[in-house]
């Protein structure tokens, strides 16, 4: 069965350090992994895809296929990047679902 | 384009009550999936509607059924409530690539009392 696992429910920074939300699943086959995020007081939206291989609003994301991670990294934190972020599994298989982790609350200090 | 829109924001019923649920897909996407959010947890499966038919779900009783409309709107019904169906529910669309994204509603907050 595919898993998703985030290990760290809250996650503080200070602006302007480094920053990395883990992730680490389970999946019978090859996966193309995805970030959400859902700020305060808005809706869940995609933050990026493994398979574009896209850096947005600074974070970016490596598939360590040797260690099933898919951690989200950013250098330098900014206040506007607190929220809420999911790690997900697309569909695969049978399965019609995203499989999301439970969550990390980044709060990034001033 | 439009996004996908959830109605009502937030609910409140008694548990044995019934509830319907509704979501309108963004332009495009034939597909709607409905996922429960407890407080704390990430979004759970709980199925998918695709040409009007369910296409997979999760683990959630027979008293958690949908529709899918030909416009591709959807309903999530929900019959015997229970206090621990209080939660946020998100209704997702996409198309059927497995590796396209999807979009989210804000959600409906029902909460069971």
């Amino acid at each position: 069965a595919q898993r998703v696992t985030q290990p760290e429910k809250l996650l503080s920074v200070f602006k302007g350090a480094p920053v990395e939300l883990k992730c680490n699943y389970s999946y019978s086959g090859s996966p193309e992994l995805f970030w959400y995020v859902q700020y305060s007081r808005q809706r869940l939206q995609l933050l990026l895809r493994h398979i574009s291989r896209e850096s947005i609003k600074g974070f970016t994301a490596d598939l360590n296929k040797g260690e099933t991670s898919f951690h989200l990294k950013k250098p330098f934190a900014q206040e506007e990047d607190s929220a809420m972020y999911y790690c997900a599994l697309p569909p695969w298989g049978s399965a019609r679902q995203l499989t999301f982790g439970s969550g990390t609350q980044l709060t990034v200090l001033p | 384009e439009t996004g996908v829109t959830q109605s009502p924001t937030h609910l409140i019923k008694t548990r044995g009550q019934q509830v319907t649920l509704r979501c309108s897909s963004q332009s495009g996407h034939n597909t709607v999936s409905w996922y429960q959010q407890a407080l704390g947890q990430g979004p759970q499966f709980i199925f998918q509607y695709y040409r009007e038919e369910e296409n997979g779900r999760g683990n959630f009783p027979p008293r958690f059924s949908g529709l899918q409309f030909p416009n591709y709107s959807s309903e999530l019904n929900v019959n015997a409530l229970e206090l621990d169906d209080s939660a946020l529910y998100l209704c997702a669309s996409s198309t059927m690539d497995r590796e396209a994204g999807y979009t989210f509603g804000s959600g409906t907050r029902l909460t069971v009392v």
